[in-house]
């Protein structure tokens, strides 16, 4: 099974409006870290937020959220106000167990602003 | 954040020959540095885990032979794809965690290798 899903290979926004991309993990270690990262063009990977399987609230850094419902395994991306530079691809991953080192990525979603 | 950088950011070769890509850790030790190797169009996969004075750990299916990996020191892995062929284009990405108790990893900026 996968480890991370992410099932919208493509997303459209309007300029200013939000928008969620959608995330689903799959682990049965209590434990696990998930988090999102920013791909533009250039190619580098661009840490956006982090959310700890223990943690009680959703996390949240400047305009992203991510809207974490632990019992559905979803940990949701959600932007608001998009910007243009907002444009690319964004992966989820995973890091699954305690002091573990391995990330697992989503196959990821690329993001269009339209303005 | 981590500060990360790679050297080169891009690499065109000729097949058969090496190629070496550093990555550093600018402002803080990595005990452990991560590569990466993502195609187009795709998602990262994990190539090797890289302990400072320990061997890598290497992934299923990657060959430790052709991908060498050096953790010299805390702040710089490098990773040499021996007698590169074209199948070895590719995007190499690298990540380190500031230390063993941070979650979060920081990536450099990546390097494109093209073989020709």
């Amino acid at each position: 099974a996968q480890k991370i899903t992410q099932t919208q290979p493509g997303m459209f926004v309007q300029e200013k409006e939000a928008v969620t991309l959608d995330c689903t993990y799959d682990t049965s270690d209590p434990s696990y870290g998930l988090f999102w990262y920013k791909q533009p063009s250039s190619g580098e990977m661009i840490f956006l937020i982090y959310q700890g399987s223990y943690d009680q609230q959703n996390a949240t850094e400047g305009r992203y959220s991510l809207n974490f419902q632990k019992a559905r395994k979803s940990a949701n991306l959600v932007i608001s106000a998009s910007q243009l530079g907002d444009s690319a691809m964004y992966f989820c991953a995973m890091r699954e167990g305690l002091g573990g080192n391995q990330f697992y990525f989503g196959t990821g979603t690329s993001l269009t602003v339209i303005p | 954040g981590a500060v990360v950088s790679q050297h080169p950011s891009w690499v065109i070769c000729k097949s058969g020959t090496s190629v070496k890509i550093e990555c550093r850790s600018l402002d803080f030790q990595a005990t452990t540095m991560f590569w990466y190797r993502q195609f187009p169009k795709q998602s990262l996969m994990l190539m090797a885990t890289s302990n400072e004075g320990s061997k890598a750990t290497y992934e299923q299916g990657v060959e430790k032979d052709k991908f060498l990996i050096n953790h010299a020191s805390l702040t710089l892995s490098t990773l040499t794809v021996t007698s590169a062929h074209p199948e070895d284009s590719s995007f190499y990405i690298c990540s380190a965690r500031r230390d063993p108790s941070q979650e979060t990893q920081y990536f450099g900026p990546g390097t494109r290798l093209l073989v020709l």
